[in-house]
């Protein structure tokens, strides 16, 4: 069964515009980590953040931001006044279990456009 | 710098060739793993391995093997590579029990024709 959902799998936005990347995830476990990654068209993975389970905060990193709600399974991410150096993938992802996980279940990733 | 290496980072090559891409840590990480990437499927582990001499599989490892013979290394074999293992690979490692986040190479794009 998939884990994680990207449901959109491309936007476009004019710079400047606000975009949220919508990210739904499903485990049965009570400890997990959920994670999020550009990649920009240069082809790397860039780790943005990491949230766990017990920690509902919502986190703001400039023009960055993650809302987790356990109780929709959701971790998304909005992008405040983007830039065209913010078109990239970007992957949502799940690591299940306290120890640390031996794997890392993504999403198939949403394709943003920042159209100057 | 803390970094994961691969190599080499292209590499197009023919049906049943033997090929290994290497990827190599330096911050001392107990975990590696190889994912693959393609269009419409996100990324998907390939192998993964616990410390040195600890491997297993992940949810796509046919038509590859690894092996783990010091830490830092952990190589990805395809023994006879076919076109349906095109894709873009990546290397990852993290630290031990407790440590969640995972560092990745910059990316084997390998095309076998």
């Amino acid at each position: 069964a998939q884990k994680v959902t990207q449901a959109q799998t491309e936007i476009s936005v004019v710079e400047k515009e606000d975009v949220t990347l919508d990210c739904v995830y499903e485990t049965r476990d009570t400890t997990y980590y959920l994670f999020w990654y550009k990649q920009p068209p240069s082809g790397e993975l860039v780790f943005l953040i990491r949230r766990n389970s017990f920690d509902e905060q919502n986190e703001i990193s400039g023009r960055y931001s993650w809302n987790f709600q356990k109780s929709t399974s959701s971790f998304n991410f909005t992008i405040t006044a983007s830039q065209v150096v913010d078109s990239a993938v970007y992957f949502c992802a799940l690591s299940e279990g306290q120890t640390g996980a031996n794997n890392l279940f993504f999403g198939t990733g949403t394709r943003l456009t920042v159209i100057p | 710098e803390a970094q994961v290496t691969q190599n080499p980072r292209y590499l197009i090559t023919v049906t049943g060739k033997k090929l290994t891409v290497t990827c190599s840590q330096n911050m001392n990480h107990e975990y590696m793993s190889w994912y693959r990437q393609d269009p419409g499927l996100g990324l998907r582990q390939i192998y993964y391995s616990m410390n040195v001499e600890v491997t297993d599989k992940g949810d796509v490892p046919e038509g590859y093997k690894v092996s783990r013979k010091e830490k830092r290394n952990f190589p990805l074999i395809l023994e006879s590579p076919s076109p349906n293992q095109t894709s873009l690979y990546f290397c990852a490692s993290r630290g031990g029990q407790g440590y969640h986040e995972q560092y990745f190479g910059p990316g084997t794009r390998l095309t076998v024709t």
